[in-house]
């Protein structure tokens, strides 16, 4: 089955730019989906699509993806952005998740 | 405005069944999939199935398959998950998620319930 991999932490100093990765096998091929999830909230969509970012949604986070590895670029990274993020992409019919990423931010 | 607002925390014992609702507004709600996923205390995001409110069809995360059942009332728009058979691993917080318009695929998950907790304890 497919496994999609995060790094556990990310630490970024603020107004540094932080990078969280999310590996799976030719993920390249597939829709990658980002989402923030705060203590005690629900998740926040962030990126669709790869690159695609809602309404609402600071242009400091943006994505990508190509061959292996998709990422998630947080730039002028701020205090209110210390959360978990998750990738997410479909294999087959089925929704997957990965582990998620803890941002602390310095 | 787009929200789904889900029912209150629930707790039960190993064996029982739990239903979880999910009301939406805001949006066609015939139009779009409604996706369950849960999260365990401490732990990450895991989806749990979806359900077409147009069709009433399902599709069901394998782990969950024979215990998990979707359902949907259009007149009040509002979904449903329930899980039988619950277990203490079963605690968790339950979400629902709004998904893509009916007939895509390989959708996000764009608007999100506040989450329901359900606790399982003997």
């Amino acid at each position: 089955s497919y496994v999609l991999t995060q790094p556990p932490s990310v630490s970024v100093a603020p107004g540094q730019t932080a990078r969280i990765t999310c590996g799976g096998n030719n993920i390249g091929s597939k829709s990658v989906h980002w989402y923030q999830q705060k203590p005690g909230q629900a998740p926040v969509l962030l990126v669709y699509d790869d690159s695609g970012r809602p309404s609402g949604i600071p242009e400091r986070f943006s994505g990508s993806n190509s061959g292996n590895t998709a990422t998630l670029t947080i730039s002028r990274v701020e205090a209110g952005d210390e959360a978990d993020y998750y990738c997410q992409a479909w294999d087959s019919s089925s929704a997957l998740f990965g582990p998620g990423t803890k941002v602390t931010v310095l | 405005q787009v929200h789904l607002v889900q029912s209150g925390a629930e707790v039960k014992k190993p064996g029982a069944s739990v239903k979880v609702s999910c009301k939406a507004s805001g949006y066609t709600f015939m139009g779009y999939y409604m996706h369950w996923v849960r999260q365990a205390p401490g732990q990450g995001l895991e989806w749990m199935g979806w359900i077409n409110p147009n069709s009433d069809g399902t599709n069901y995360a394998q782990k969950f398959q024979g215990r998990v059942t979707m359902t949907r009332d259009t007149s009040i728009s509002t979904a449903y998950m329930e899980l039988s058979r619950l277990r203490s691993d079963d605690t968790a917080v339950y979400y629902c998620a709004r998904g893509g318009i009916i007939g895509t695929t390989q959708n996000a998950f764009d608007i999100w319930g506040q989450g329901t907790v359900v606790t399982v304890s003997s």
